[in-house]
């Protein structure tokens, strides 16, 4: 199957303090990716979707001032968690879909980054 | 948009025995039904997806049946295993291409 790399795997900053979390497709290209946030012992909740070269559309709730995404290239997305405070405090968790935007396709996911503010 | 409910969030059965999880979805327009498991502090894995233009789909000892009229569909396991220990979560992908999870059912096998 297709490979979907993130990095990095976990990740440990200072309240106020901003994150980068990159998410790489590998072996495909990718025209739309998806981030996904994950609490413990909770489901994956959507928090926006990348489109390369185009802005990405947000979930409704998602500040999207403090979650910014970059969607630079076919097989590269980015997601900056700003000002980070103690409530951020997650598993950020990247997917794709090879090809074009196509509903039926898999959905590949990265590792996933821990990230804990402290 | 696309709203998952998925059932029990929380099962235990004996090894050998069978499991079924449920899950509804709300958007008719959902045509992509994926199942993933996930073991703890690991990426979500696909176990077996199924599309709408099918009724039921198996895969060894994993199966899945859909309902497009009642607009739910079931993930079966049989002859569980200790290694089917796990949180399974169902999603559903419609129109806007988005995949929306059901909140997760944490599978115990028991010995």
């Amino acid at each position: 199957g297709a490979v979907v790399s993130q990095h990095p795997s976990w990740v440990i900053c200072k309240s106020g303090t901003s994150v980068k979390i990159e998410c790489r497709s590998l072996d495909f290209q990718a025209t739309t990716m998806f981030w996904y946030r994950q609490f413990p012992k909770q489901s994956l909740m959507l928090m926006a979707t990348s489109n390369e070269g185009s802005k990405a559309t947000y979930e409704q709730g998602v500040e999207k001032d403090k979650f910014l995404i970059n969607h630079a290239s076919l097989t590269l997305s980015t997601l900056t968690v700003t000002s980070a405070h103690p409530e951020d405090s997650s598993f950020y968790i990247c997917s794709a879909r090879v090809g074009r935007a196509t509903n039926t396709g898999e959905l590949f996911f990265g590792e996933g980054s821990r990230l804990t503010v402290l | 948009g696309e709203n998952v409910e998925q059932h029990p969030s929380t099962l235990s059965v004996q090894e050998g025995d069978s499991a079924v999880i449920k899950c509804t979805y709300s958007d008719s327009a959902s045509n992509y039904f994926p199942w993933y498991k996930q073991e703890l502090g690991k990426r979500p894995q696909l176990i077996i997806d199924i599309r709408s233009n099918v009724g039921e789909k198996k895969d060894q000892r994993i199966a899945v049946t859909l309902n497009k009229t009642a607009k739910h569909f079931s993930l079966h396991i049989t002859e569980t295993q200790p290694e089917d220990s796990a949180v399974y979560f169902c999603a559903a992908s419609g129109r806007d291409d988005k995949i929306i999870f059901g909140k997760g059912t944490r599978l115990h096998i028991l010995p």
